[in-house]
């Protein structure tokens, strides 16, 4: 149980693009989820909290319109790289959070998305 | 938030045990703390929590001590696919369950 999956695994876009990510809670629901982004040899860095049914909370630094988030229902988030560049070409990871856990802070990671942008 | 530190990176041979301490001097009083496990290109994987005192699944053991200013995953008879990046994160302690990661640590397995 308490598996996530993202799509795209892979994506190569031209600059100026946007590039829709989905991550999914496939057997359970999950009120929270959140975006990561990773480069390489780097550790994950927390983009914002995506809440569903409500505007996701982004982490400082973190354009929000740049990357629209959009939780719209309990099993998809999904993230949105706007006009993108190069240096918007990395690893994005999204989690789950499964509420009804008594591990409150227990989340599942999907198995990542890596973006290139030429 | 509280901080995390662990060492960069570690070696260790198939077979032996390998401990890993995490210190998280800030913790507060209602913040877990988690141990993941990532594979290159790959999401992280939890293996553990816990809250104090000593918590072990089928994969790992974690110990805590009473201050719960650190805390030392245990990985028993390590083998080379036990090679990975471990990340110590403890909760930010209000419901939101954000979890952020630090440096993570680099477990190489020799053979």
């Amino acid at each position: 149980g308490a598996v996530v999956s993202q799509h795209p695994s892979r994506v190569i876009c031209k600059s100026g693009t946007s590039v829709k990510i989905e991550c999914r809670s496939l057997d359970f629901q999950a009120t929270t989820m959140f975006w990561y982004r990773q480069f390489p040899k780097k550790s994950l860095m927390l983009m914002a909290t995506s809440n569903e049914g409500s505007k996701a909370t982004y982490e400082q630094g973190v354009e929000k319109d740049k990357f629209l988030i959009n939780h719209a229902s309990l099993t998809l988030s999904t993230l949105t790289v706007t006009s993108a560049h190069p240096e918007d070409s990395s690893f994005y990871i999204c989690s789950a959070r499964e509420t009804t856990r008594s591990s409150y802070n227990e989340q599942f990671f999907g198995p990542g998305t890596r973006l290139t942008v030429l | 938030l509280a901080k995390t530190t662990q060492p960069i990176s570690m070696d260790s041979y198939e077979g032996q045990e390998v401990n890993i301490t995490c210190s998280h001097n800030n913790i507060a009083t209602n913040d877990y703390i988690t141990w993941y496990q990532q594979f290159p290109s790959q999401g992280p994987r939890f293996i553990i929590q816990g809250y104090k005192t000593k918590v072990t699944n089928e994969v790992a053991s974690l110990f805590i001590p009473a201050d719960r200013k650190s805390s030392t995953l245990s990985l028993p008879r390590v083998s080379l696919s036990d090679t990975a990046v471990y990340y110590c994160l403890v909760g930010e302690g209000s419901n939101t369950g954000k979890l952020i990661f630090g440096q993570g640590t680099t477990l190489q397995v020799k053979p």
